[in-house]
């Protein structure tokens, strides 16, 4: 496709449950980027990668999300035992460079019961 | 904490009036400024950048910049009802290139 892709589109569980949620960037793009929409909130950085490496993991929340980034494509966000604060629309982009401006996709919302 | 400023809204305009968008920001490093656009329910979508102080038209847009002032604004000319969204300002921050820095985001409403 031409656009970032993301899956799961909605996702519920309960707490204390692992969630994984995916990016696939646009092709080309090296850069990958992850954001999270809460209520009321703004859009918060939480990672970015070149290539497969993440030299900015400044805005994970907490030790319970991690991400990674294989053959400079595909990413994944977990996170681990699930808390009702985590409740958000967890946004993926990328652009052709780190230093170039960020396509986002359709994110995944995550609901925490 | 950088932060980015904007005026929540609604701002509500006529149609064929033009939209103003304004954005202040406090990292005085900062480089590249964006404007996205977010239908409710929808994800951010580009709609300029512009990293220069001045203006930078593309179509109904024109993105302005004052570094000196730490403000970027968006005008939308001959403003749709399509246009009613809400407009985010994201600026580079913490020293970085990439990271982006978001505001709030303004509500804009175009009455047909």
């Amino acid at each position: 496709g031409a656009g970032v892709s993301q899956s799961p589109s909605n996702k519920v569980t309960e707490k204390g449950k692992d969630v994984e949620l995916r990016c696939d960037p646009i092709s080309g793009h090296t850069a990958l980027y992850w954001y999270r929409q809460s209520l009321g909130q703004g859009l918060e950085f939480l990672i970015y990668f070149q290539g497969n490496s993440a030299p900015d993991k400044s805005g994970l929340p907490s030790d319970r999300f991690s991400a990674e980034r294989t053959g400079g494509s595909v990413s994944t966000l977990t996170i681990q035992r699930t808390q009702q604060e985590d409740s958000a629309v967890y946004l993926c982009a990328s652009s052709s460079t780190g230093n170039q401006p960020q396509h986002f996709g359709d994110g995944t919302r995550l609901s925490i019961l | 904490q950088k932060e980015v400023e904007q005026n929540s809204g609604p701002l509500s305009v006529p149609e064929g009036a033009i939209a103003s968008l304004n954005c202040t920001y406090s990292d005085r490093g900062s480089q590249s400024f964006f404007w996205y656009r977010q239908y409710s329910g929808k994800s951010p979508e580009l709609i300029m950048f512009i990293y220069s102080n001045g203006d930078k038209e593309d179509g109904r847009f024109t993105a302005q910049l004052n570094k000196a002032s730490q403000y970027v604004s968006l005008l939308i000319r001959d403003s749709q009802p399509s246009d009613s969204a809400t407009y985010l300002c994201a600026v580079t921050s913490g020293g970085s290139n990439y990271k982006l820095t978001f505001g709030k985001g303004t509500l804009l409403t175009v009455n047909p």
